[in-house]
């Protein structure tokens, strides 16, 4: 059972455009949502992250959206350049008795920006 | 500060034989992951630890993987034998605090494993 669905599963953007990146999730209880950024050969890097209190949080060219009711956030990139060529993962995690947790991840949108 | 660091980083094995992939998370970071990605798939959780105790290893798929972290420190995962489904990309990541908002992962770069 997916708990985290991802689209699109590729997305190609001219240098300048908004890159739009969507993720549903169904379990109410997770109270963590972050993105991560991966570049070829490296591992996934946190991006940004929002909790389900706010509707919104940008930092600098990055936005995520967030839609409690419709169980749905997602990314947007502004100004989109060829730098931010890369896979971006969508994350959700819920906080279990005991104090651990575990991300649950999407299966990632691979990016290309042309210039 | 250095990283989170994974050895080997490519490994190409047949179908049977052991592998054992090692991480070394950032110094200081008790909780410890294991996760994998299957050829362009999700990544899925296998386990966690804390310092040098298994706090949930529901996402380890199998008897054939086994995970330790010695002292609390370093960290293996042994897959014993291999089979081809084990094929695919093995992150390890740690973190400070167990809540990540206030205490992101940070992930190394990965080992690929080929079983053929």
């Amino acid at each position: 059972q997916q708990q985290v669905k991802q689209s699109p599963q590729s997305l190609i953007v001219q240098k300048g455009g908004i890159s739009i990146i969507n993720c549903a999730y169904e379990n109410t209880a997770f109270d963590y949502f972050p993105w991560y950024q991966q570049f070829p050969g490296k591992g996934p890097a946190l991006l940004i992250a929002i909790r389900p209190d706010v509707s919104e949080k940008k930092e600098g060219r990055f936005t995520i959206s967030f839609n409690k009711s419709a169980k749905q956030f997602s990314l947007h990139i502004m100004d989109s350049q060829p730098g931010d060529s890369a896979t971006y993962f969508c994350a959700a995690s819920k906080t279990f008795s005991g104090g651990y947790n575990k991300l649950i991840f999407g299966a990632g949108t691979r990016l290309a920006v042309h210039p | 500060e250095a990283g989170v660091t994974q050895f080997p980083s490519h490994s190409v094995i047949e179908k049977g034989q052991t592998v054992t992939l090692r991480c070394d998370p950032i110094s200081g970071h008790d909780n410890l992951y294991w996760y994998r990605r299957v050829m362009g798939k999700e990544i899925k959780f296998l386990l966690h630890f804390v310092k040098e105790s298994k706090q949930d290893e529901s996402g380890m798929p199998n008897n054939r993987f086994l995970a330790e972290r010695t002292g609390g420190t370093y960290s293996t995962l042994k897959v014993q034998p291999a089979e081809l489904e084990d094929s695919g990309v093995y992150f390890c990541a740690s973190s400070q605090e167990i809540q990540p908002y206030n205490s992101p992962l940070h992930f190394g770069n990965g080992t690929r494993l080929t079983v053929t």
